[in-house]
């Protein structure tokens, strides 16, 4: 079942610009990660923010997450040509008599031009 | 510390004939995952052990697809027969938690069935 969906599909940037990309999701979540794909090296965990939190840094990445518009974003600053990747929102929910799990919506497809 | 491993990388087979894929996890991660990504979607959960109990295996096609993980390390994921729409990368990830944390991805095997 598809519970997060990123926007935009895609995106193509200059290097050296910001890249924003947007995840929307329908049900409450306990957190919410974001990952980073592409040909080299797989499917790589980027972040990780709870739902109790509203913004998280980790070195040109910056998340945000508004719980009460089921929504995140994830900003990358100063974008490199290695940052050439698909990028998954990831929503963490509670499922009935089971433990927690991860869910991944079909992700956004970012391209850094030279 | 080492990744996880799958094997074998590629593999295309014929429909109807069957399959099986390999996974090592992280050392001392006693949850593992298989998933199945179509191209251009993101990663879909099929099945979730906790050592060698199965906690999730709601979206496994238990007609063709099985599983298992008999020592709490190794696993392996088969499907008999394979069908044209099983054509997919099938990952697997552990995590040292159980629940909605971080994984690691190991680098997939793709396939194709003709």
């Amino acid at each position: 079942s598809q519970q997060g969906e990123e926007d935009p599909q895609a995106l193509s940037i200059q290097e050296g610009e910001n890249a924003t990309m947007n995840c929307s999701y329908k049900t409450s979540i306990n957190n919410l990660q974001w990952y980073r794909q592409n040909s080299g090296r797989g499917l790589v965990h980027l972040i990780l923010i709870r739902s109790n939190e509203r913004e998280k840094h980790s070195g040109r990445l910056r998340v945000t997450l508004d719980t009460s518009k089921k929504s995140s974003s994830l900003l990358i600053t100063a974008s490199r040509a290695a940052d050439t990747a698909s990028y998954f929102c990831a929503t963490g929910v509670s499922i009935l008599n089971r433990d927690d799990k991860i869910i991944f919506g079909k992700g956004t497809r970012l391209h850094i031009l030279p | 510390e080492a990744g996880v491993a799958q094997s074998p990388r590629y593999k295309i087979i014929e429909k109807r004939q069957s399959v099986a894929f390999w996974c090592n996890p992280i050392s001392g991660h006693a949850t593992l995952y298989w998933y199945q990504q179509i191209l251009g979607q993101g990663p879909k959960l099929l099945i979730q052990f906790q050592n060698n109990g199965v906690v999730d295996d709601s979206q496994l096609p238990k007609d063709r697809f099985s599983a298992e993980r008999l020592k709490g390390v190794d696993s392996t994921l088969k499907i008999q027969p394979a069908k044209l729409e099983d054509s997919a990368v099938y990952l697997c990830a552990s995590s040292a938690r159980q629940g909605a944390y971080e994984q690691y991805f190991g680098p997939g095997t793709r396939l194709t069935v003709t």
